[in-house]
């Protein structure tokens, strides 16, 4: 059974530093990689996909990697604002998503 | 265009009663999941339609929980005879083509269940 698991839990940064999340998972055999954004009581919002057959993507601030073989990927912030406060959440897909508890992240100005 | 919508947005019932969510998914999207998201969790896998059929529906948790999408668009998650423990944010999720786990998944800001 595919298990995802978020470290760490929580978070708490000043304005302008660069950090790293990080997203482990069990079984390998994954079609693709999804980071995804909830700010406090909304939905999710889609930040990055990585298909199976990538290593990275990247967006603006953000760049995800992803390594199929060690069941690991890690989502990257630069220069990270208050803005950016919000729960990061890891899902990998298989018939359906499979999601991680998450990281909640606070910037401080 | 348009996202995925959800109603209610909030939904506050009894104990015991019946209790029907509806998703509209994003137009032309013939993939659609339903996920519950308890308090401090991520979102839980409940059931999968591809077009009208439920192509996998393992994470419905009991019998009290049934979903339907009979046009192949709007789909309606229904929960009977209701239990504290379901009290819950439903998130429902579109995604284009017919490998839907191979698509991004885009998702609706949820309707918040509270049964007292």
């Amino acid at each position: 059974k595919q298990e995802v698991t978020q470290i760490p839990a929580a978070l708490s940064v000043p304005e302008g530093e660069n950090l790293v999340l990080n997203c482990s998972f069990t079984d390998s055999a994954i079609y693709n990689l999804q980071w995804f954004r909830q700010d406090p009581g909304k939905g999710l919002t889609s930040l990055l996909l990585i298909q199976s057959s990538q290593r990275e993507q990247t967006s603006g601030r953000l760049n995800a990697s992803l390594d199929k073989s060690s069941g690991r990927s890690t989502l990257y912030i630069a220069a990270s604002q208050p803005g950016d406060s919000a729960t990061y959440l890891c899902a990998v897909a298989g018939t359906a998503l499979i999601f991680g508890k998450g990281t909640t992240l606070s910037v401080s100005s | 265009g348009a996202g995925v919508s959800q109603t209610p947005s909030n939904k506050v019932t009894e104990k015991g009663k019946y209790v029907e969510l509806r998703c509209d998914p994003i137009s032309g999207h013939t993939a659609l999941y339903w996920y519950r998201q308890s308090l401090g969790q991520g979102p839980e896998f409940l059931i999968y339609f591809q077009g009208t059929g439920a192509a996998d529906d393992s994470g419905l948790p009991n019998d009290r929980f049934f979903a339907v999408r009979p046009e192949g668009s709007v789909s309606t998650l229904k929960i009977q005879r209701t239990e504290r423990g379901d009290s819950a944010v439903y998130l429902c999720a579109s995604s284009p083509g017919t490998s839907g786990a191979y698509n991004e998944q885009f998702f609706g800001p949820g309707t918040r269940l509270t049964v007292l």
